[in-house]
């Protein structure tokens, strides 16, 4: 099992472009979501997506959309990149029911000129 | 809404002594903690959780702690390694039970 897979590991835009940063896993798990991580800051909540279908807002939704296209697949989408969205990013997925841990890809490192 | 704390942001230690990373919660509703280890250039991994109806849970040279009086946790390793330099997170499950909140982090560094 690949686990959270993350597409790109580093990207580089200007201001006002587009791209979309792909997350998948293999886990069969119905849960997954977006985090971003700033120096001294711990994760942030972007979006989540409790199971295929649904998806609702973290923290900071703010310039943001996301996809969640099938089970397996969690795309974030960023329509007009602006320097504060310099960071890491990352996916996780979950498990739902019980007591379960979240899973995290390597991250991507995006950073907006 | 919820917030984790850390209290300290760095800690150094010497290789085979233990190191205690502490962590402080604010939702005394949370029922569900989990510990993260993320080396540089990755994503964190899991390393050990407790239930909130738990004081202590031991792992292969990790245990964590909690105290719901005062709503802290700590993660204490033994005999600390190299390869335990990294940062720490302590993650917090929030009463919709499908969010986690995070930590600051806790950078350790353990000195050969």
């Amino acid at each position: 099992n690949a686990g959270v897979t993350q597409t790109p590991k580093f990207q580089v835009l200007k201001t006002g472009q587009s791209m979309t940063l792909q997350c998948a896993q293999d886990m069969n798990h119905n849960s997954m979501y977006w985090y971003r991580q700033d120096p001294g800051m711990g994760l942030r909540l972007i979006y989540y997506s409790a199971s295929e279908g649904t998806t609702d807002k973290g923290e900071v939704p703010n310039g943001y959309n996301v996809s969640r296209l099938n089970k397996r697949e969690f795309s974030l989408r960023l329509e007009s990149a602006a320097p504060s969205q310099t960071s890491v990013y990352f996916c996780a997925s979950m498990d739902t029911g019980g007591y379960n841990e979240q899973f995290f890809g390597p991250g991507t490192r995006l950073t907006v000129l | 809404g919820e917030s984790v704390g850390l209290h300290l942001p760095t800690l150094s230690v010497q290789e085979g002594d233990n190191s205690i990373i502490n962590c402080a919660y604010s939702n005394s509703a949370s029922d569900y903690f989990i510990w993260y280890k993320q080396e540089s250039g990755k994503g964190p991994q899991f390393i050990i959780d407790i239930r909130s109806n738990m004081d202590k849970r031991q792992g292969q040279r990790v245990t964590v702690l909690l105290n719901k009086t005062v709503k802290h946790l700590s993660l204490q390793i033994a005999a600390t390694q190299p390869g335990d330099s990294a940062v720490y997170f302590c993650a917090e499950r929030g009463s919709r039970g499908n969010q986690f909140y995070f930590g600051t982090g806790t950078s350790l560094t353990v000195i050969p």
